[in-house]
Formats: C-alpha cells, structure tokens, sequence
C-alpha cells in the first residue's frame, strides 16, 4: 500500500524559514516524480513544486519561485521542500503527491504569523 | 483569465448524471492536453479519479467506479467530468488538473451537492 506521511509544519513567523518532509513507502519511491502542493484554507488546490525521480529536473509555482527549495533523497525513500522567507500568504495545508498526483499524503499544515 | 475555470457549484439529485466542466483559455486547445481530475471530501485530501485525453489516451484510477469517466467537448475548448448515478458519497469538491507551461494548474475546483 502506497503510503505519503509528511511532517514538520508548524507556526512561523513571517520571513522565518520551515522545512517539510515526507516519508514515502509501499512503491519504489526512487521510480517517481513527486510534487508538493497546497490548500490554503478555504481555498484550492495549487501545486507548489516538481521534482523528476533522479532530482535531474525542478519546477516551482511563480508564487514560490526563489524562495522553495523541493529535494529528495530517494536512500531515505523521502521527499523534502525547504521553504525559506514564508509570507502570510504561505499558510495552507502542504500535501506531497506521487506523480501525476495519484497518491497523496494526509498533509501537514504550515502557518505563518506573528 | 484562469488557465482552468469550472462552475463554482452544481446540485443534482441522488441517482440523476452530472457533467463537470473545466474550461481552458482561450488559446489553449484542450485537444493537446491530458486533463486529470480529483475528488476530495471535506477533511480529506484528494482522491486521483482518472486521466483523459481521447478514448484511446485515458486511465481510471484504482478503485474508481466505472460511473466517474471523462470526455472533451472541443467546441467548448472544455474537459468534462461525467459522474452517473449520483450518489449522496459523491458529495465533494472536484478539481481538474493539466501540465501547462513547464507547471501543473489545477481549476478552480466545482462543489457537488448531491440534493
């Protein structure tokens, strides 16, 4: 059974830095893409970052361009998004999702406040 | 404009059809994408429902009844969604999804109400 358990949210003041991972298993994770994306509350989906199963190839949202990070390190079976310089606008559930986003995990919610 | 728009909302009764849409831009031809589509459920993250770009590019996701399938109207530059025999556990929120422009966008997300 495919399994995505991301951690590592929590509350952070604004400009402040927080990263996210998620621990993959049931699949042979080295195999896929994986992505993150975020629901802010109330509010859509909006994918936030791509990353090909080799690490070879990275793409990010506009909305988080030069401030995310995605990584991963397939040893570890685990997908990571550092995410740096966090606005308030930045709050939102954050999901990892396999591939063409068949497989998503529960999500952990990242706030940014004073 | 949105790259994906879909009706904010949509009721129907319990065993009636429902036809989602999720329009492209204009200048987007939705006959060159694979457009996905997702459900989720208040409290739950979504649910991968199934991929369809023509009848002979197209995939179910597993587990997902033979009654939620997928079609294009290419004069509405639109893909759609057709959910058969609605039921009251088909009451969601449902997200359509294309890989445009070195990005994926999900539409603005049509709610369900199953009256």
């Amino acid at each position: 059974e495919v399994q995505l358990v991301e951690s590592g949210g929590g509350l952070v003041q604004p400009g402040g830095s927080l990263r996210l991972s998620c621990a993959a298993s049931g699949f042979t994770f080295s195999s896929y893409e994986m992505n993150w994306v975020r629901q802010a509350p109330g509010k859509g989906l909006e994918w936030v970052s791509y990353i090909s199963s080799s690490s070879s190839a990275m793409y990010y949202a506009d909305s988080v361009k030069g401030r995310f990070t995605i990584s991963r390190d397939n040893a570890k079976n685990s997908l990571y998004l550092q995410m740096n310089s966090l606005r308030a606008e930045d709050t939102a559930v954050y999901y990892c999702a396999r591939n063409y986003f068949d497989s998503w995990g529960q999500g952990t919610l990242v706030t940014v406040s004073s | 404009q949105a790259v994906l728009t879909q009706p904010a909302s949509l009721s129907a009764s319990p065993g009636a059809s429902a036809s989602l849409t999720c329009t492209l831009r204009s200048g987007i031809n939705v006959g060159t994408y694979r457009i996905y589509w997702y459900q989720q459920k208040p409290g739950s993250p979504p649910q991968y429902l199934l991929r369809y770009k023509s009848d002979s590019d197209k995939q179910q996701g597993s587990g997902v009844p033979s009654r939620f399938s997928g079609s294009k109207d290419a004069s509405a530059n639109a893909g759609i969604l057709l959910i058969s025999g609605l039921q009251s556990e088909d009451e969601a929120d449902y997200y359509c999804m294309i890989w445009y422009s070195s990005a994926y966008v999900f539409g603005t997300g049509t709610k369900i109400t199953v009256l």
